[in-house]
């Protein structure tokens, strides 16, 4: 069962536009929803995170918009460049009792073209 | 660079062998974090350990073992591989236990034949 799902699976955004990568989750006891940014070759790079009682925070060109009766977030990326082609994955971390885990979205992969 | 530091980088092996990764976190962090990614199952939390005790299990096969060391580093060991197994491997870390603000690795890119 995929607890977070990602769309879309891949993105083709003219250099200057908006990306926007879309998650949702169906469990209430996520309490933290970073995004990560993964180049070929690379380890997953957290981008920006945000807490479910806070309905958007911006990071630079990095935005997440949260709504949390929706139980869905998203990533916008403003004036995109050729830098930022790159997968996002979104994630939520799980805690029960003393355990967590980090689940990721299947990822998105962003081309900006220049 | 995220500070953290797997090797090897890339390792190529046999059905049935054995093959220990080497995550060192970055310096202050007492969290280490171990993910499998793969393209049918994508990131998979494997396990945490915090300041060397096993802190989290997620899905982490019987065949897979992991510990923390006293200087903080850690180790996955993954037996009687499989061709299944073949997969890229982070490691991540953090200050704190509670999964926050984790830095991955470049990963260990294993081959199994």
């Amino acid at each position: 069962q995929q607890q977070v799902k990602q769309s879309p699976q891949s993105l083709i955004v003219q250099k200057g536009g908006i990306s926007i990568i879309n998650c949702a989750y169906e469990n209430t006891a996520f309490d933290y929803f970073p995004w990560y940014q993964q180049f070929p070759g690379k380890g997953p790079a957290l981008l920006i995170a945000i807490r479910p009682d806070v309905s958007e925070k911006k990071e630079g060109r990095f935005t997440i918009s949260f709504n949390k009766s929706a139980k869905q977030f998203s990533l916008h990326i403003m004036d995109s460049q050729p830098g930022d082609s790159a997968t996002y994955f979104c994630a939520a971390i799980e805690y029960g009792g003393s355990q967590g885990n980090l689940i990721f979205g299947k990822g998105t992969k962003l081309s900006v073209k220049p | 660079d995220s500070g953290v530091t797997q090797t090897p980088k890339h390792l190529i092996t046999a059905t049935g062998q054995r093959v220990t990764l080497r995550c060192s976190p970055r310096s202050g962090d007492l969290s280490v974090y171990w993910y499998q990614q793969s393209l049918d199952q994508g990131l998979q939390f494997l396990i945490q350990y915090y300041n060397g005790e096993e802190r989290a299990k997620g899905n982490i096969l019987e065949r897979f073992s992991a510990q923390q060391f006293p200087d903080l580093h850690s180790e996955l060991n993954l037996s009687s591989l499989e061709l299944g197994d073949s997969a890229l491997y982070f490691c991540a870390s953090s200050v704190g236990a509670g999964f926050y603000e984790q830095y991955f690795g470049p990963g260990t890119r294993l081959t199994v034949t």
